[in-house]
């Protein structure tokens, strides 16, 4: 079956850095993204990655390893705005994009 | 950047009506759209994927005859959800898949918060 593996929370400080692991099993792969969710609002792109290695990108940063079905979203410089969920979405060989319920991140003062 | 709107972004209806929400892509067109609904807490769940001109697929426990997808042109898709009762109440999410890009990002709608009474 598909499965989609993160935290359910994690707490970090205003300033620091904090990463969120992520990993998948899917039926055939066509990349990962990572999506930004405040609550009661749609996801946004935040990421795409296909290919393995570290994509950056201002703050946020994502790494993939095909061979492992892992990738993790760096962030740096916490603010307070980035409080939200984050969403690891791989995508199918049928190009949809699997689901898990995400990884709420709190940012503390 | 791409952009997707959904009309409307709140509606309260009555239990037994019939509701209709919009999915547009603003600046690109999108031969395929994908209809999410989301319960408080929980993830995004796929209810149907939306082709342009022909008919949607659904996901295995959606039922296709209360959750109706029109999907007429490239930059427009519909979801009327029939007979709407109180467990309908959800958030719902559209996305579209900009046909033209390499890589198959999707766009999302801000989304419909639909409450049944």
């Amino acid at each position: 079956g598909q499965n989609i593996d993160q935290p359910t929370e994690m707490t970090a400080t205003e300033g620091a850095i904090v990463q969120i692991n992520c990993t998948y099993q899917t039926s055939g792969f066509n990349g990962l993204f990572w999506y930004q969710q405040h609550a009661g609002e749609a996801p946004t792109f935040l990421s795409y990655n296909v290919l393995d290695g570290l994509e950056e990108k201002g703050r946020f940063s994502s790494f993939l390893s095909r061979s492992k079905g892992y990738s993790y979203l760096l962030l740096k410089e916490l603010q307070m705005k980035d409080s939200a969920s984050y969403l690891c979405a791989p995508m199918d060989s049928n190009y949809q994009l699997i689901w898990g319920a995400g990884t709420k991140l709190i940012i503390k003062p | 950047g791409a952009v997707v709107s959904q009309h409307p972004s709140r509606v309260i209806c009555k239990s037994g009506t019939s509701v209709k929400i919009e999915c547009r892509s603003l600046d690109f067109q999108a031969t395929t759209m994908f209809w999410y609904r989301q319960f408080p807490k929980q993830s995004l769940m796929l209810m149907a994927t939306s082709n342009e001109g022909s008919k949607a697929t659904y996901e295995q426990g959606v039922e296709k005859d209360k959750f109706l997808i029109n999907h007429a042109s490239l930059t427009l898709s519909t979801l009327t959800v029939t007979s709407a009762h109180p467990e309908d109440s959800s958030f719902y999410i559209c996305s579209a898949r900009n046909s033209g890009l390499d890589y198959n990002e999707q766009f999302f709608g801000p989304g419909t918060r639909l409450t049944v009474l």
